[in-house]
């Protein structure tokens, strides 16, 4: 199994809504990855997790907060965005070894009003 | 800072043809380097991968290739087809720690006609 999911691939929410974005691999993958992608752009990283812990925190605001219950889980809470926060949110994992390939799932497209 | 470079922006060919991708990244002291392929609106899918210490690899009608002295990578697509249309994203990851994040560069996006 080497897919990354990623639910729901369709969010629309208003700015003072909260919600949550999942992801899950069952690959053995011990590091996670947040990226968000504005149409056109290359991906930028948000947040790394790293055997569950959070080692990399790409200095995003605090309405995203990341969560990974255990090491198959990767959440990214939502809280009081704003229009400019609509975008692609793409879920990544990798072994954390030697030929270290990212898997990246298929995205939420996130639409804030 | 690591900058990824990809030119050209947009390449449209008939199909059939030979084609090349280019990245160019400003740090050599990369750890590997990685070929994405992205659909409009969807997630990326790893096409290659190089380490650092490899000078090229292969997967079907994909070539990459790495100098990593010059700070260049290609992606060689061999006759092409309408269903490799997609934006091309190459990443370089830079050397091993805590983090293996990637720096990607801007896409080249790719229209073969039929």
């Amino acid at each position: 199994d080497t897919e990354v999911t990623q639910t729901p691939k369709h969010l629309v929410m208003g700015m003072t809504n909260k919600k949550s974005l999942k992801c899950e691999q069952h690959m053995g993958h011990r590091a996670m990855y947040w990226y968000k992608q504005k149409a056109k752009k290359p991906p930028e990283l948000m947040f790394v997790y790293s055997y569950e812990k959070l080692s990399i925190n790409e200095s995003v605001p605090s309405r995203f907060s990341p969560e990974c219950p255990n090491s198959s889980l990767l959440n990214l809470h939502l809280h009081a965005l704003q229009p400019e926060d609509s975008a692609l949110y793409l879920c990544a994992s990798s072994q954390l070894g030697p030929g270290d390939t990212q898997y990246f799932g298929p995205g939420t497209r996130l639409t804030v009003l | 800072k690591q900058e990824v470079t990809q030119i050209p922006a947009a390449l449209s060919v008939p199909e059939g043809e030979n084609l090349v991708l280019n990245c160019s990244f400003t740090d050599s002291a990369i750890y590997n380097l990685q070929w994405f392929r992205q659909d409009p609106g969807k997630g990326l899918t790893s096409l290659l991968l190089i380490q650092s210490s490899q000078r090229e690899q292969t997967s079907g009608r994909l070539n990459a290739s790495l100098d990593k002295s010059s700070g260049r990578s290609t992606l060689y697509i061999a006759a092409s087809q309408p269903g490799d249309s997609a934006t091309y994203l190459c990443a370089v990851r830079l050397s091993p720690g805590s983090a293996r994040q990637l720096t990607f560069g801007s896409g080249t996006q790719l229209t073969v006609l039929p």
